[in-house]
């Protein structure tokens, strides 16, 4: 079975910084791209970085370019994302998601299996 | 870029009626839309992938269609279980969400 789970998430102050971890199982995790995805309170989903199986490939997206880290380590079915210089409009539930395979024009593709989403709070 | 616009943002409904759900794409984006239902503190789950293509586990009454710019997804015979959030996606944008609520 596919699994997921995030962890690494908690309070931290304007100008921060948080490291948050994704251990996978159930499939051969060097072959599929990840991602992760946040959602502020109340609000719709919004994809934050991507790295492909192989990391020739990272994406951010531009709210966290210059900021936040994206990185795995296959041997070990990891995946991290380093956020510095934290700010408000960061808070959400981080989610790490598997890319299924079906890669558009742009190297983008939906995401198949998600983990249960780990909480980042940046307030004073 | 290419902007997403998803409508309506909420929808009330009954149990037993059909909905449809529609994204718009600012440029043409071919089939590469998919769908997702999320429920409160949980993880979205994948319905649909390339416009059309039911996933693996997605009852039968969930289906998606469209090309281009326009695309729908449409749940027929309404489950009590189907009361959600639901997002559409294109590469790396997702739409602003619709709430299906009971009417």
């Amino acid at each position: 079975e596919v699994q997921v789970v995030e962890s690494g998430g908690g309070l931290v102050k304007p100008g921060g910084s948080l490291r948050l971890s994704c251990v996978a199982s159930g499939f051969t995790f060097s072959n599929f791209g990840m991602s992760w995805v946040r959602q502020a309170p109340g609000k719709a989903l919004e994809w934050v970085s991507s790295i492909s199986g192989s990391t020739t490939y990272i994406y951010y997206a531009d709210s966290v370019e210059g900021r936040f880290t994206i990185s795995r380590d296959n041997a070990k079915n990891s995946l991290s994302l380093q956020m510095n210089s934290l700010r408000a409009g960061d808070t959400g539930l981080y989610f790490c998601a598997r890319d299924k395979g079906y890669y558009d024009t742009t190297g983008s593709s939906p995401f198949d299996h998600w983990g249960p989403g780990t909480l980042v709070t940046v307030s004073s | 870029d290419i902007q997403i616009t998803q409508s309506p943002s909420t929808l009330s409904a009954l149990v037993g009626d059909t909905i449809t759900i529609t994204c718009r794409a600012s440029q043409t984006i071919s089939s590469w839309l998919a769908w997702y239902q999320q429920k409160p503190g949980k993880a979205p789950k994948l319905l649909i992938y390339k416009a059309s293509n039911l996933e693996t586990g997605v009852p039968s009454r969930f289906s998606g269609s469209g090309s281009g710019t326009e695309f729908t997804l449409t749940i027929s015979s309404l489950q009590p279980d189907d009361f959600a959030t639901y997002y559409c996606q294109f590469s790396r944008t997702f739409g602003q969400g619709t709430k299906v609520e009971i009417k």
